[in-house]
């Protein structure tokens, strides 16, 4: 089945500075989507991306739909601890007929 | 309160025991999911449902089923045929157009 690569596994960062994690995939997807898990919570979705080339904002985060639709990047700028958390990334393409592949997660730890 | 409801969020059981977790939702949603979530690894797709009375096998079923007798509830029964039940398990509904999905609070089931 279709794979994704999420990196870096996880990250311990400062409060205060900006982060940058990323998927790669070895086959096209039409959709990516950025979700955050709290512990022991569901994921909540972050940001929906639909086109190539797409970059979406939603307060601090940004992400981007690679040109070439196998890859998309989160960065989360100015960070501050309540973005502990393991962030995942999914790829949908049309002919999974609704289903998603997610990455492994990136679990991000922000010192105060 | 709306979304996606999951219960119970802790169930222990015995071994060879088969176990039912309900989801529901009031969300209006064609599509529904259950994903396995094991230590830090990424969501796999174990079974869905994009309208009532239908459901595919995602890429771990064996050893689950479920059923969707109607929209709102998507029920997954962890039988004794599967070798690892212990995970933390998510329910997620969504729209078939969009991809995006919305996460129950999960269920930790523990076999002992």
């Amino acid at each position: 089945g279709q794979q994704l690569n999420q990196s870096p596994q996880s990250m311990f960062i400062q409060e205060g500075e900006d982060v940058s994690m990323n998927c790669t995939s070895s086959s096209i997807f039409n959709t990516w989507l950025w979700y955050k898990q709290d512990p022991g919570e569901g994921p909540v979705l972050l940001i929906a991306l639909y086109k190539a080339g797409e970059l979406t904002s939603n307060g601090r985060l940004t992400a981007q739909f690679g040109i070439t639709r196998k890859d998309s990047f989160l960065n989360i700028s100015a960070s501050i601890p309540s973005d502990v958390g393991i962030y995942f990334c999914a790829g949908r393409a049309n002919t999974n007929a609704g289903k998603s592949t997610f990455g492994d997660g990136t679990t991000l730890t922000v010192k105060p | 309160d709306g979304g996606i409801t999951q219960s119970p969020k802790y169930l222990f059981r015995k071994e060879g025991q088969n176990v039912t977790l309900s989801c529901e939702q009031n969300l209006n949603h064609d599509a529904m999911y259950w994903y396995r979530q094991d230590p830090g690894q990424g969501l796999r797709l174990i079974y869905y449902s994009q309208i009532v009375n239908d459901f595919q096998k995602g890429d771990i079923a064996e050893g689950y089923s479920v059923s969707r007798e109607k929209k709102e509830s998507f029920p997954l029964t962890v039988t004794s045929a599967q070798k690892n039940p212990t995970a933390f398990y998510l329910c997620a509904g969504g729209q078939q157009g969009t991809g995006e999905l919305f996460f129950g609070e999960g269920s930790r089931l523990t076999v002992l």
